[in-house]
């Protein structure tokens, strides 16, 4: 069975301050792992994702992730919050070996404050 | 090339109406999901389908069917409405190629339905 813990519901950091939002994973096979972003009032986006490539994974808008085995970790990092990042993100794990299906942390709210 | 596409957008329904959400993809894809998504819940699957003439049951289905008569479409119905499943509903479709560069979800912009 897959499942995630996205370890902070709420996360607050200043405008040009680094982002850390916190993800842990369960996973029975070599899960794959993404972030998704979502502003207020809208679709979700993809920002990245890890498919046992390389374990340090860059995505869109400066944010990147690495998998930790070890750890069962795929923590979403960026260097300078940006105004624009406020938005709910939400860490999810797959397993293509077990029929698509994709399971969905309960999500991080990102505040930056000016 | 549209994406995912979902129609309606908005939807206010009485307790115990009826109403079918419809979903449609253009990229092909096998796999189509529906989600609903509530505060501090995440998004939660509801049915999801493998391909066209397929379902299968997620995680909170009590109350919601779904059909996928073709390949490019999943329709998510409520027989009988309730205040509890005023929620956003988001479909989602995915690739069954398991070629990891194709592994990911594609969303539609969701349907927010509040049923009073």
């Amino acid at each position: 069975a897959q499942s995630v813990t996205q370890l902070d519901s709420h996360v607050s950091v200043s405008e040009g301050t680094p982002v850390l939002l916190r993800c842990n994973y369960s996973s029975s096979y070599s899960p794959s792992l993404f972030w998704y972003v979502q502003h207020p009032n809208k679709g979700l986006q993809l920002l990245l994702k890890y498919t046992s490539a390389a374990t340090l994974v860059k995505g869109i808008n400066g944010f990147e992730a690495e998998f930790k085995k070890s750890e069962t970790s795929f923590h979403l990092t960026k260097p300078s919050a940006h105004m624009s990042d406020a938005a709910e993100y939400f860490c999810v794990v797959s397993v293509i070996l077990t029929g698509n299906q994709f399971y969905f942390g309960t999500g991080t709210s990102l505040t930056v404050i000016p | 090339n549209a994406g995912v596409t979902q129609t309606p957008k908005f939807r206010v329904l009485k307790t115990g109406q009826s109403m079918t959400l419809l979903c449609a993809q253009d990229m092909n894809h096998e796999y189509m999901y529906w989600y609903r998504q509530d505060p501090g819940m995440g998004l939660r699957l509801i049915h999801y389908s493998v391909g066209e003439g397929t379902t299968a049951k997620g995680e909170v289905p009590d109350g919601y069917n779904v059909s996928r008569l073709k390949k490019q479409n999943f329709l998510l119905g409520l027989e009988s409405a309730a205040p509890s499943q005023t929620s956003v509903y988001f479909c989602a479709s995915s690739s069954n190629s398991m070629r990891q560069s194709f592994y990911e979800q594609y969303f539609g912009p969701g349907t927010r339905l509040t049923v009073t």
